[in-house]
């Protein structure tokens, strides 16, 4: 089946850029998603891409897509405190479901 | 327009006992999911529905029943809860596969 992978932990100092990374298995996937957990929340839908698109940019956010090696990450400029979460790459699978990385911890310092 | 809903936020079992949570949705859409948290497993799929009537297995199936009776409500049955389901379930909803809406969870605690 499909496995999407991320590391668990990212610290960043604030202001400066945040990069997330995922990888996934099967080059057939159409939807890659970025969602945003805050603590003792629900997932957020941030924003997500085609697999026909290399980049996609929405304000802060600059999600990019390399299909050869099946490689996601999500950029947020200029980091600010409200951006700490926990950020799931996720990608749609066979058509019908979403498959959900295990989230990256993401840490914002002073 | 309340979105998705889910009832109730939190629960303690017993192992053996049994019980039901409910989700709602108000935005007619066709898709609803379950999904399990655990700590350093990301969210997994237990089971969903592609319309009124319709359930499909998902990553995690086993020890959990849902029925979707009407399309705006799915419901995820524990028939006799074990330690093991302690989580935090989320349901989703969609009118498509494409773009969820998440619920804000129900941490679900079994002794």
């Amino acid at each position: 089946g499909e496995d999407v992978e991320q590391s668990l932990f990212l610290s960043v100092r604030e202001g400066d850029s945040s990069v997330i990374n995922c990888t996934y298995t099967d080059s057939s996937s159409t939807y890659l998603y970025w969602y945003k957990q805050e603590p003792g929340a629900g997932l957020q839908l941030l924003t997500y891409i085609f697999s026909n698109m290399d980049m996609k940019q929405d304000q802060r956010l600059t999600v990019l897509l390399n299909k050869k090696d099946k490689h996601l990450s999500l950029r947020i400029a200029d980091t600010q405190t409200g951006d700490s979460a926990i950020y799931f790459c996720a990608v749609l699978y066979r058509g019908d479901k979403i498959i959900f990385g295990k989230g990256t911890r993401l840490h914002i310092l002073p | 327009n309340a979105g998705v809903t889910q009832t109730p936020k939190f629960r303690v079992l017993k192992t053996g006992q049994s019980m039901t949570l409910l989700c709602a949705q108000d935005m007619n859409h066709e898709y609803m999911y379950w999904y399990r948290q655990d700590p350093g497993m990301g969210l997994r799929l237990i089971h969903y529905s592609v319309g009124e009537g319709t359930t499909a297995k998902g990553e995690v199936p086993d020890g959990y029943n849902v029925s979707r009776l009407k399309k705006q409500n799915f419901l995820l049955g524990l028939e006799s809860a074990a330690p093991s389901q302690t989580s935090v379930y989320f349901c989703a909803s969609s009118t498509s596969p494409h773009e969820q809406f998440f619920g804000p969870g129900t941490r679900l605690t079994v002794l």
